[in-house]
C-alpha cells in the first residue's frame, strides 16, 4: 500500500490568504507531482520534481509555487488565493529508473470564497 | 507538447458486457504507459505497460500497448457495477518521468 499523505483533505479559505498544501511520502521516491483536477474533468500537471532541489512547471500554468528541500516533502503554496484556485489538488510520487508507477495521495479539495 | 487522448469520453453499458477503452498518444521520449481507475478521490493504479504486444492481465481487466501505432487499450470483460469509474491513461516521458494524463473515460455499468 502506498504511503503518500496530503493535508488538509478539505480547506475553505478567504480570498487573498496565503495557503500551503502539504504532501509527504514515506517511500523514498525521487519523483513527485502535483495535479489539479476540477470535478469530472481531467488531471492537469502543474508541478513536478525529480529530486531534491529540482522542480519543474507542468503543462497547466499555475500561480502556485513548490519546493523540494527534502525527498519526502513536496509542499505547494499559493501566495494569494483567489476563487479561480478552487479545485482538487492531487499529489503523487514515483520511483524507478525506467518504469515509473505513480502513487496518489487522497487529494486536497480547496475552496476559495 | 505531449498529448494523450482517450476515447470514448463516456460509456454506459449493462452488467455483463465487455468494454474496450482506448488511449492514443503523441509524446517525446516515451518511457511507459499507465492505466488508473478513479472512483471518488485519488486514482488507483491498474497497469504499467512498457513493451509492445505483451498483454497485462488482472482478473477481468487486461491491457496491451502498441508502440508502433502509439496506442493502448484497456479491456474489461463481464463488467460489474463496481467497475463504474473514470479510467485514466497516463504516459511517462523523459528522464524526469513526467506524467501526462488523458481526459479519462467515464464508464457507467448499469443493472
Amino acid at each position: 500500500e502506498a504511503d503518500i499523505y496530503q493535508t488538509p483533505r478539505y480547506l475553505v479559505i478567504g480570498t487573498g490568504k496565503k495557503i500551503t498544501l502539504e504532501c509527504s511520502q514515506t517511500m523514498g521516491h525521487d519523483k513527485m507531482y502535483w495535479y489539479q483536477q476540477d470535478p469530472g474533468m481531467e488531471l492537469h500537471l502543474i508541478h513536478y520534481s525529480y529530486g531534491v532541489n529540482s522542480t519543474e512547471k507542468g503543462d497547466l500554468s499555475s500561480e502556485s509555487t513548490v519546493s523540494r528541500i527534502r525527498t519526502e516533502h513536496f509542499p505547494l503554496t499559493l501566495e494569494s488565493a483567489r476563487p479561480s484556485h478552487t479545485s482538487q489538488y492531487l499529489c503523487a510520487s514515483g520511483q524507478g529508473a525506467r518504469d515509473t508507477e505513480a502513487f496518489f495521495g487522497q487529494g486536497t479539495r480547496l475552496t476559495v470564497v | 507538447e505531449d498529448k494523450v487522448v482517450q476515447s470514448p469520453l463516456s460509456l454506459v453499458v449493462h452488467e455483463g458486457d465487455t468494454v474496450t477503452l482506448n488511449c492514443s498518444y503523441e509524446v517525446t521520449n516515451f518511457r511507459s504507459l499507465l492505466w488508473y481507475k478513479q472512483e471518488k478521490k485519488a486514482p488507483t493504479f491498474l497497469f504499467m505497460l512498457t513493451s509492445s504486444g505483451i498483454e497485462k492481465k488482472s482478473g477481468r481487466l487486461s491491457s496491451i500497448l502498441d508502440k508502433k501505432e502509439l496506442f493502448s487499450i484497456l479491456n474489461i470483460t463481464a463488467t460489474q457495477t463496481g467497475d463504474s469509474a473514470i479510467y485514466l491513461c497516463a504516459v511517462v516521458t523523459g528522464t524526469a518521468s513526467k506524467l501526462t494524463f488523458g481526459t479519462g473515460t467515464r464508464l457507467q455499468v448499469t443493472l
